[in-house]
Protein backbone atom coordinates (compact mmCIF):
# COMPACT_ATOMS: atom_id res chain seq x y z
CA UNK A 1 0.00 0.00 0.00
CA UNK A 2 1.90 3.38 -1.14
CA UNK A 3 -0.80 5.78 0.89
CA UNK A 4 0.86 9.50 0.29
CA UNK A 5 4.10 9.47 -2.31
CA UNK A 6 6.21 12.56 -2.47
CA UNK A 7 8.46 13.29 -4.86
CA UNK A 8 11.61 14.18 -4.97
CA UNK A 9 12.56 12.36 -1.82
CA UNK A 10 15.93 15.21 -1.52
CA UNK A 11 16.13 18.46 -3.92
CA UNK A 12 19.48 20.75 -3.57
CA UNK A 13 18.12 24.33 -5.40
CA UNK A 14 20.14 28.16 -5.50
CA UNK A 15 18.70 31.24 -4.52
CA UNK A 16 16.36 32.63 -6.61
CA UNK A 17 15.46 28.89 -8.33
CA UNK A 18 12.18 27.16 -8.60
CA UNK A 19 10.86 24.06 -8.28
CA UNK A 20 7.76 21.74 -7.51
CA UNK A 21 6.84 19.39 -5.17
CA UNK A 22 4.31 16.26 -6.11
CA UNK A 23 2.57 14.71 -3.94
CA UNK A 24 -0.01 11.84 -4.88
CA UNK A 25 -2.53 9.99 -2.85
CA UNK A 26 -4.35 6.32 -3.52
CA UNK A 27 -6.78 5.87 -0.62
CA UNK A 28 -9.11 7.92 -2.52
CA UNK A 29 -9.23 11.10 0.32
CA UNK A 30 -10.73 14.47 -0.07
CA UNK A 31 -8.44 16.52 1.85
CA UNK A 32 -4.53 17.30 1.36
CA UNK A 33 -2.23 19.42 3.62
CA UNK A 34 1.61 20.54 2.98
CA UNK A 35 3.16 21.28 5.64
CA UNK A 36 7.05 21.96 6.89
CA UNK A 37 9.19 21.39 9.57
CA UNK A 38 12.30 23.24 10.38
CA UNK A 39 15.16 21.65 12.09
CA UNK A 40 14.22 21.00 15.92
CA UNK A 41 10.49 21.90 15.23
CA UNK A 42 7.66 20.92 14.77
CA UNK A 43 5.02 21.21 11.45
CA UNK A 44 3.71 24.08 10.64
CA UNK A 45 0.57 24.27 8.14
CA UNK A 46 1.50 25.74 4.36
CA UNK A 47 -2.12 25.24 2.58
CA UNK A 48 -4.52 22.97 2.37
CA UNK A 49 -7.16 21.72 -0.05
CA UNK A 50 -10.33 20.46 1.58
CA UNK A 51 -11.72 19.33 -1.43
CA UNK A 52 -10.83 19.27 -4.95
CA UNK A 53 -10.94 22.49 -6.94
CA UNK A 54 -10.73 24.48 -3.23
CA UNK A 55 -7.53 25.30 -1.71
CA UNK A 56 -6.69 27.66 1.55
CA UNK A 57 -3.88 29.03 2.91
CA UNK A 58 -2.56 27.93 6.37
CA UNK A 59 -0.28 29.35 8.88
CA UNK A 60 2.95 30.24 6.79
CA UNK A 61 1.40 30.73 3.21
CA UNK A 62 4.19 33.18 1.99
CA UNK A 63 6.65 32.02 -0.91
CA UNK A 64 4.45 29.22 -1.94
CA UNK A 65 1.81 27.98 -4.41
CA UNK A 66 -0.24 25.04 -4.43
CA UNK A 67 -2.50 23.43 -6.76
CA UNK A 68 -4.96 20.35 -6.30
CA UNK A 69 -4.44 18.74 -9.51
CA UNK A 70 -7.08 16.51 -9.38
CA UNK A 71 -8.39 14.19 -6.48
CA UNK A 72 -5.02 12.42 -6.15
CA UNK A 73 -2.29 14.89 -6.22
CA UNK A 74 -1.82 18.24 -4.74
CA UNK A 75 1.79 19.72 -5.98
CA UNK A 76 3.32 22.71 -3.77
CA UNK A 77 5.55 25.17 -5.95
CA UNK A 78 8.04 27.71 -4.74
CA UNK A 79 8.49 30.61 -7.41
CA UNK A 80 11.72 31.94 -6.21
CA UNK A 81 13.34 29.70 -3.73
CA UNK A 82 14.81 31.40 -0.24
CA UNK A 83 17.57 30.07 2.35
CA UNK A 84 14.67 30.58 4.82
CA UNK A 85 12.58 27.93 3.02
CA UNK A 86 15.42 25.06 3.69
CA UNK A 87 13.25 22.29 5.50
CA UNK A 88 11.39 19.34 5.51
CA UNK A 89 8.08 19.38 3.29
CA UNK A 90 5.25 17.11 4.45
CA UNK A 91 2.31 16.40 2.50
CA UNK A 92 -0.76 14.70 4.09
CA UNK A 93 -4.11 13.68 3.61
CA UNK A 94 -7.60 12.68 5.26
CA UNK A 95 -10.99 11.39 4.10
CA UNK A 96 -12.49 14.59 5.03
CA UNK A 97 -11.28 17.99 6.40
CA UNK A 98 -13.71 17.74 9.21
CA UNK A 99 -12.28 17.55 12.63
CA UNK A 100 -12.02 14.34 14.01
CA UNK A 101 -10.35 13.26 11.50
CA UNK A 102 -6.62 11.23 10.96
CA UNK A 103 -3.84 12.64 9.11
CA UNK A 104 -1.83 10.36 6.73
CA UNK A 105 1.70 11.56 6.01
CA UNK A 106 4.57 11.03 3.36
CA UNK A 107 7.81 10.54 4.19
CA UNK A 108 8.75 13.69 3.49
CA UNK A 109 11.09 15.82 1.01
CA UNK A 110 14.05 17.11 1.67
CA UNK A 111 14.99 20.47 0.51
CA UNK A 112 18.04 23.00 0.79
CA UNK A 113 18.16 26.39 -0.70
CA UNK A 114 21.86 27.72 -0.89
CA UNK B 1 2.00 28.73 17.22
CA UNK B 2 1.62 25.71 18.78
CA UNK B 3 -1.52 26.21 21.67
CA UNK B 4 -0.45 23.24 23.84
CA UNK B 5 1.92 22.95 26.49
CA UNK B 6 4.16 19.40 26.55
CA UNK B 7 6.90 18.83 28.06
CA UNK B 8 10.68 18.65 26.19
CA UNK B 9 11.45 15.12 27.06
CA UNK B 10 11.05 12.21 29.08
CA UNK B 11 12.71 9.02 29.97
CA UNK B 12 10.26 5.76 30.03
CA UNK B 13 11.57 2.15 30.97
CA UNK B 14 10.32 -0.56 28.82
CA UNK B 15 7.91 -2.62 29.86
CA UNK B 16 6.31 0.18 32.01
CA UNK B 17 3.59 3.00 31.56
CA UNK B 18 4.41 5.93 29.71
CA UNK B 19 2.06 9.10 31.20
CA UNK B 20 2.42 12.21 28.61
CA UNK B 21 0.67 14.83 29.82
CA UNK B 22 -0.41 17.98 27.41
CA UNK B 23 -1.90 21.36 28.83
CA UNK B 24 -4.44 23.00 26.22
CA UNK B 25 -6.07 25.16 28.27
CA UNK B 26 -7.23 27.42 25.60
CA UNK B 27 -9.21 24.91 23.47
CA UNK B 28 -12.62 25.88 22.54
CA UNK B 29 -15.62 23.35 22.65
CA UNK B 30 -15.74 22.12 18.85
CA UNK B 31 -12.31 21.41 18.95
CA UNK B 32 -10.60 17.81 19.41
CA UNK B 33 -7.43 17.05 20.83
CA UNK B 34 -5.61 14.78 18.56
CA UNK B 35 -2.35 12.96 19.40
CA UNK B 36 0.98 11.75 16.85
CA UNK B 37 4.24 10.41 17.34
CA UNK B 38 7.17 10.78 14.72
CA UNK B 39 10.20 8.40 14.53
CA UNK B 40 13.36 9.55 13.55
CA UNK B 41 12.73 12.02 10.67
CA UNK B 42 9.67 10.16 9.88
CA UNK B 43 6.29 11.23 8.29
CA UNK B 44 4.25 11.25 11.79
CA UNK B 45 2.09 8.93 12.93
CA UNK B 46 -1.56 9.09 14.21
CA UNK B 47 -2.03 8.02 17.51
CA UNK B 48 -5.67 8.90 19.14
CA UNK B 49 -7.94 11.39 19.68
CA UNK B 50 -10.37 12.62 21.24
CA UNK B 51 -13.05 15.48 22.28
CA UNK B 52 -14.55 15.30 25.41
CA UNK B 53 -14.61 11.14 26.55
CA UNK B 54 -11.51 9.14 27.56
CA UNK B 55 -10.75 7.03 24.06
CA UNK B 56 -8.92 3.86 23.74
CA UNK B 57 -7.15 1.32 20.69
CA UNK B 58 -4.48 -0.72 19.85
CA UNK B 59 -2.09 1.73 20.79
CA UNK B 60 -2.60 3.86 23.37
CA UNK B 61 -5.55 5.83 25.72
CA UNK B 62 -6.09 9.52 26.31
CA UNK B 63 -7.31 10.57 29.32
CA UNK B 64 -9.27 14.22 28.94
CA UNK B 65 -9.90 16.27 32.07
CA UNK B 66 -13.60 16.95 32.53
CA UNK B 67 -13.10 20.82 31.75
CA UNK B 68 -10.66 19.87 28.83
CA UNK B 69 -8.05 22.03 29.69
CA UNK B 70 -5.47 19.11 29.36
CA UNK B 71 -5.17 15.57 28.91
CA UNK B 72 -2.82 12.62 29.28
CA UNK B 73 -2.04 10.00 26.90
CA UNK B 74 -0.77 6.62 27.83
CA UNK B 75 1.21 3.84 26.52
CA UNK B 76 0.18 0.70 28.21
CA UNK B 77 3.67 -1.45 27.83
CA UNK B 78 6.63 1.03 26.39
CA UNK B 79 8.71 -0.45 23.83
CA UNK B 80 12.51 0.16 22.44
CA UNK B 81 9.93 1.07 19.57
CA UNK B 82 8.06 3.57 21.30
CA UNK B 83 10.82 5.97 21.07
CA UNK B 84 9.35 9.35 19.51
CA UNK B 85 8.78 12.44 19.24
CA UNK B 86 4.93 12.72 20.44
CA UNK B 87 3.01 15.64 19.41
CA UNK B 88 -0.36 16.86 21.44
CA UNK B 89 -2.43 19.04 19.17
CA UNK B 90 -5.74 20.89 19.49
CA UNK B 91 -7.68 21.83 16.86
CA UNK B 92 -10.16 21.31 14.15
CA UNK B 93 -8.69 19.99 10.93
CA UNK B 94 -6.12 22.95 10.62
CA UNK B 95 -3.39 21.44 12.95
CA UNK B 96 -0.04 22.96 13.87
CA UNK B 97 2.19 20.64 15.80
CA UNK B 98 4.20 22.32 18.51
CA UNK B 99 7.51 20.56 19.30
CA UNK B 100 6.29 17.93 21.30
CA UNK B 101 7.84 15.67 23.71
CA UNK B 102 10.83 13.64 23.17
CA UNK B 103 10.29 10.37 25.10
CA UNK B 104 13.09 7.88 25.22
CA UNK B 105 12.13 4.25 26.19
CA UNK B 106 15.08 2.64 28.46
CA UNK B 107 15.77 -0.83 28.12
Amino acid sequence: NAGVTQTPKFQVLKTGQSMTLQCAQDMNHNSMYWYRQDPGMGLRLIYYSASEGTTDKGEVPNGYNVSRLNKREFSLRLESAAPSQTSVYFCASSVTHLAGGELFFGEGSRLTVL
Amino acid sequence: DAKTTQPPSMDCAEGRAANLPCNHSTISGNEYVYWYRQIHSQGPQYIIHGLKNNETNEMASLIITEDRKSSTLILPHATLRDTAVYYCIEGDYKLSFGAGTTVTVRA
